[in-house]
């Protein structure tokens, strides 16, 4: 069964520090990984996503993931972060090999605090 | 505009009580599926339909049930068999058949038995 771990309850930052949030996942075979964020009292929206091919996704609002095998890791990141990123993420994967259901394991996510 | 829409956003419900969640999407997607949020415990997956008048159970699913009659309808209805029902429900869709695509989410609905 595919899983993803994410270590960190809450991750302080100064506005204009760098943003990384981490994921370690499980699967059986290759996976698809995403990444979503969600305000207060408001439903998810999906930042970014890896498939295939480049190892360093781009995605929405400045954000980027690095997909690493060796350490099944897909850990999120920003260069500078800003206090309208305060808010909690989720990373979530499904294996390729799976049911063509579109079925995701979430994270228990992380709350992302920027401190001005 | 395209998206899922959820109704109520709030809603609140005696013990006992049945209570019925809309999800209604205009995106022509064929999967949708309801999600539960508690406090530190991430999404946990109700229920989820691949297609009209099919619909599988996911891994919380006692104290639910759903219907898909329609593409565009996907409502959730939480029993009175659900024996901590208070949380913050999502509903999500998803093209049918793509593995590699992403969910889109509705606003949420949250629900408190009092």
């Amino acid at each position: 069964a595919q899983s993803v771990a994410q270590p960190e309850d809450q991750v302080n930052v100064a506005e204009g520090n760098p943003l990384t949030v981490k994921c370690t996942y499980s699967v059986s075979g290759n996976p698809y990984l995403f990444w979503y964020v969600q305000y207060p009292n408001r439903g998810l929206q999906f930042l970014l996503k890896y498939i295939t091919g480049d190892n360093l996704v781009k995605g929405s609002y400045g954000f980027e993931a690095e997909f690493n095998k060796s350490q099944t890791s897909f850990h999120l990141k920003k260069p500078s972060a800003l206090v309208s990123d305060s808010a909690l993420y989720f990373c979530a994967v499904r294996d390729r090999k799976g049911y063509g259901n579109n079925r995701l394991a979430f994270g228990k996510g992380n709350q992302v605090v920027v401190i001005p | 505009d395209g998206g899922i829409t959820q109704s109520p956003k709030y809603l609140f419900r005696k013990e006992g009580q049945n209570v019925t969640l809309s999800c209604e999407q205009n995106l022509n997607h064929d999967a949708m599926y309801w999600y539960r949020q508690d406090p530190g415990q991430g999404l946990r997956l109700i229920y989820y339909s691949q297609i009209v008048n099919d619909f599988q159970k996911g891994d919380i699913a006692e104290g639910y049930s759903v219907s898909r009659e329609k593409k565009e309808s996907f409502p959730l209805t939480v029993t009175s068999a659900q024996k901590n029902p208070t949380a913050f429900y999502l509903c999500a869709s998803s093209q049918g058949g793509g593995n590699t695509g992403e969910l889109f989410f509705g606003e949420g609905s949250r629900l408190t038995v009092l």
